[in-house]
């Protein structure tokens, strides 16, 4: 099956810089990546989310780049706020048919005022 | 978007006793629900699909004896951990995704279930 992996598992940013979290996935079919922001005891929430026909999606501070030939997708985060402290996961979905989502181990994001 | 409820939002059990956690979508039918369990600092690993009007697809290392699916209806799956342990203590969440946004991959997430077995 589909395996994904995400790195780094923290990371600290200044407010105002930039950050960038990275993944990558084992099956070739997979054509779906969302990122998800989590918050302590909360569900996951979708902030961006890109198909594999498109190599870069972008929505206001929030940017994903996808590399199909590689199998690696990133997410972008610039102009940092503190608000932007959570825990993020990729995730991978194998093909259309089946919904079913892999997800990374997560990355805790921290942004320091 | 599409909504998904879950009820109860927490619940503390006693070791040995089962516990039903139900999965709701408020404006929209989900053929599909999926489950989720989430350790403390660790990712959502799935446990099972859910198929309403036929049997639950479980991932491999899940028993299906011991977390028991039921999607009688197109905006409902329940899922009920049987003879709970402490070790089943974690975050449940379902999620689903709606067939009637086309073109859209997107699953909406349930608020999660707090299990805490005594």
């Amino acid at each position: 099956g589909e395996n994904v992996e995400q790195h780094p598992s923290t990371l600290s940013v200044q407010e105002g810089d930039s950050a960038v979290i990275k993944c990558t996935y084992s099956d070739s079919a997979s054509n779906y990546f969302p990122w998800y922001k989590q918050e302590l005891g909360k569900r996951p929430q979708l902030i961006i989310d890109i198909r594999s026909n498109v190599g870069e999606k972008k929505d206001q501070r929030i940017a994903v780049t996808l590399n199909k030939t590689a199998k690696h997708f990133s997410l972008h985060i610039t102009e940092t706020q503190p608000e932007d402290s959570a825990v993020y996961f990729c995730a991978a979905q194998l093909n259309f048919g089946n919904e079913k989502l892999t997800f990374g181990t997560g990355t805790r994001l921290t942004i320091i005022p | 978007g599409a909504v998904v409820s879950q009820h109860p939002s927490w619940v503390i059990c006693k070791s040995g006793t089962s516990v039903k956690i139900e999965c709701r979508s408020l404006d929209f039918q989900a053929t599909t629900m999926f489950w989720y369990r989430q350790f403390p600092k660790q990712s959502l690993m799935l446990m099972a699909t859910s198929n309403e009007g036929s049997k639950a697809t479980y991932e491999q290392g899940v028993e299906k004896d011991k977390f028991l699916i039921n999607h009688a209806s197109l905006t409902l799956s329940t899922l009920t951990v049987t003879s709970a342990h402490p070790e089943d203590s974690s975050f449940y969440i379902c999620s689903a995704r709606d067939p009637g946004l086309a073109g859209r991959n997107e699953q909406f997430f349930g608020p999660g279930t707090r299990l805490t077995v005594l």
